[in-house]
């Protein structure tokens, strides 16, 4: 079965700085990826998500995220960070029969101004 | 923008008491799911549905839990008996298309927070 690790639980930067949250998945092929925000009182948002062709993919927000096979990875990166993208981010990973998708547990950003 | 709803957005019981949570999805969407998040944890699939019966299931999702589409707008998520445990963020989805495929992208609500006492 497939796995997700975010390995930061927090993440603490300075608004203006840039950002990289990292995602480790565990799957025999290649998988389908995807970053999720959840902000105070809403719902998941997708971001950006992988399913094939360019390893770098963009998404919203000015957000993007880069899929290494060879580390198993999918992290998340925004050069420049606002003080409205303080949440909470997801990455998740679909594979299988069904790509349901399997959630990590998540990081939360936190923006010091 | 369509949205996915959820009802109520917080809901406290008794251990051992009945509760349905309640979605609705959008409209054109075909493919409905059932999440929950325990506080600090992972955000855990439990349900997929489609075309009337379950698609797919987790483990945890045992013979306490059972969704159903009462009409054609609500996707309910029903625990028979509560316990201290299932005390989480309950997040339901939908898609246009299967989960991974084109129109796949999981759609989903602000979430319904059950406090089981």
């Amino acid at each position: 079965a497939q796995s997700v690790t975010q390995p930061d639980i927090h993440i603490t930067v300075s608004e203006g700085a840039s950002l990289e949250l990292r995602c480790n998945y565990s799957y025999g092929a290649t998988p389908y990826l995807f970053w999720y925000v959840q902000s105070p009182g809403q719902g998941l948002q997708l971001l950006l998500k992988y399913f094939s062709g360019d390893t770098l993919v963009q998404g919203i927000k000015g957000f993007e995220a880069e899929f290494k096979r060879s580390q198993s990875s999918f992290n998340l990166r925004k050069p420049s960070v606002h003080w409205s993208d303080a949440a909470e981010y997801f990455c998740a990973v679909g594979a299988g029969g069904s790509y349901i998708p399997t959630f990590g547990r998540g990081t939360s950003l936190i923006v010091h101004p | 923008e369509p949205e996915v709803t959820q009802t109520p957005s917080h809901q406290v019981t008794q251990m051992g008491q009945e509760v349905i949570l309640r979605c609705v999805p959008i409209s054109n969407h075909l493919y409905f799911y059932w999440y929950r998040q325990i506080l600090g944890q992972k955000v855990e699939f439990l349900v997929s549905f489609y075309n009337n019966e379950i698609s797919e299931k987790s483990e945890i999702f045992d013979d306490q839990f059972s969704v159903e589409r009462p009409d054609g707008s609500n996707f309910t998520l029903k625990i028979r008996s509560t316990k201290l445990e299932d005390s989480a963020m309950y997040f339901c989805a939908s898609s246009e298309g299967l989960a991974g495929g084109p129109g796949g992208e999981l759609f989903f609500g602000e979430g319904s927070r059950l406090t089981v006492l």
